[in-house]
């Protein structure tokens, strides 16, 4: 079965600063690979996503995310964090029914 | 670009009575989902569901749930005799047949059950 692991439960990090939010996936096919960010108090936004090719992906708000077949992992990044990138941050594979199974998540918070 | 519309945005019951919470997909997608995040915890998913029945379950979703596509718009999540631990964010999501890695997702209905 397929699972995905965010092993940071929460990342503080000044503004301005750059920050990795790490994620490992376990998979023994193709996967496709998803970053969503909740606001407080708001559902789920897509930033981006991994379905094949080039394996570094650019998503909204300047996030980006590097699949890593080997380590099974997609990390994502952004080389320089707002105060309004404070959210919660999920990584989410699809699994072969087209489901999503989503990681634990991440508190990302910015500090001024 | 199209949205999935949930109502309530926030239903308070108490335990032991029936809730539905509702769902407008995307008018031309088939798939529907309903997940459900528990305070502080990851998103989980419940069911999916197409062409007029369920496609698959998780163990959340016991005999006190139901979905039900009732006319051609409305997708609906009825919690039966709702418990403590029912207290969730559910969210609705909704997909095509093209293009079915893009799940759209609603903006959820936060159920407080007292």
């Amino acid at each position: 079965a397929q699972s995905v692991t965010q092993l940071d439960s929460q990342v503080p990090v000044f503004e301005e600063a750059p920050v990795e939010l790490r994620c490992n996936y376990s998979s023994s096919v193709s996967v496709y690979l998803f970053w969503y960010v909740q606001y407080p108090n708001q559902g789920l936004q897509l930033l981006l996503k991994y379905l094949s090719g080039s394996t570094l992906v650019k998503g909204i708000n300047g996030f980006e995310a590097e699949f890593n077949k080997s380590q099974t992992s997609f990390h994502l990044r952004k080389p320089s964090v707002h105060i309004s990138d404070t959210a919660e941050y999920f990584c989410a594979a699809m699994d072969s029914s087209y489901k999503l199974i989503f990681g634990s998540g991440t508190r990302l918070l910015v500090r001024p | 670009e199209p949205e999935v519309t949930q109502t309530p945005s926030h239903q308070v019951t108490q335990m032991g009575q029936e809730v539905i919470l509702r769902c407008v997909p995307i008018s031309n997608h088939l798939y529907f989902y309903w997940y459900r995040q528990i305070l502080g915890q990851k998103v989980e998913f419940l069911v999916s569901f197409y062409n007029n029945e369920i496609s698959e379950k998780s163990e959340i979703f016991d005999d006190q749930f139901s979905v039900e596509r009732p006319d051609g718009s409305n997708f609906t999540l009825k919690i039966r005799s709702t418990k403590l631990e029912d207290s969730a964010m559910y969210f609705c999501a909704s997909r095509g047949d093209r293009g079915r890695e893009k799940l759209f997702f609603g903006s959820g209905t936060q159920l407080s059950v007292l």
